[in-house]
């Protein structure tokens, strides 16, 4: 049982390249979110998806795009980096329930963008 | 429009209690839950209120009052390990409706 794993770990790109982040659970959750987190703050949701094929846009969506393919895996993609894009970027399933709700995170994606 | 407020430090020795408080402002709110985030780390999920009251785990307590749109967390019995920063984040049907900047705690010995 890994829980949340992010691939890559750490990335480095130059302005106007494109990427690819995987986010892969094995708890069979539903609900699976991208963040990213900017030095001394806190996180910001970018994309979430309330089940396979599902997908909507969080709080900084612009210059991101998401896939939910797979109930297991949630892609986050960038179309045309920018240095504004540099951050750390976490992927988490939810598990909800009547009186639980805990979000799992996986371990970030360190990406700069030069 | 969502707004969230918690002190942005604390400061505290071994041994002792800190209280962390969060205040929110939300629509379809239906929880707040907290998290934990060493540097370098994920976070990591602490503890939960989806109705009024204190809930306990271990040297950990969260309390919520809904009509306040207030809540705590209390750490008991500070270790140095916990020296973290500390996320209170108000829980929708399909999102964590915001996560506010944190808490750094930082524990003294």
């Amino acid at each position: 049982n890994a829980g949340v794993t992010q691939t890559p770990k750490f990335r480095v790109l130059k302005t106007g390249q494109s990427m690819t982040l995987l986010c892969a659970q094995d708890m069979n959750h539903e609900y699976m979110y991208w963040y990213r987190q900017d030095p001394g703050m806190g996180l910001r949701l970018i994309h979430y998806s309330v089940g396979e094929g599902t997908t909507a846009k969080g709080e900084v969506p612009d210059g991101y795009n998401v896939s939910r393919l797979k109930k297991q895996n949630f892609l986050l993609g960038l179309e045309s980096a920018a240095p504004s894009q540099t951050s750390v970027y976490f992927c988490a399933s939810r598990q909800l329930g009547v009186s639980t709700d805990t979000q799992y995170f996986g371990p970030g994606t360190r990406l700069t963008v030069l | 429009g969502q707004s969230l407020e918690q002190p942005s430090e604390v400061t505290a020795v071994e041994g002792a209690i800190v209280q962390i408080n969060c205040t929110y402002q939300t629509s379809g709110f239906y929880g707040l839950s907290w998290y934990q985030q060493h540097d370098g780390g994920a976070p990591t999920f602490l503890s939960y209120n989806a109705l009024d009251g204190l809930e306990e785990t271990g040297r950990f307590s969260s309390f919520l009052s809904r009509s306040d749109s207030y809540g705590y967390l209390l750490l008991q019995e500070l270790q140095m390990k916990d020296s973290a920063s500390y996320f209170c984040a108000p829980s929708g049907s399909a999102r964590q409706l915001t996560f506010g900047s944190g808490t750094q705690l930082t524990v003294l010995p």
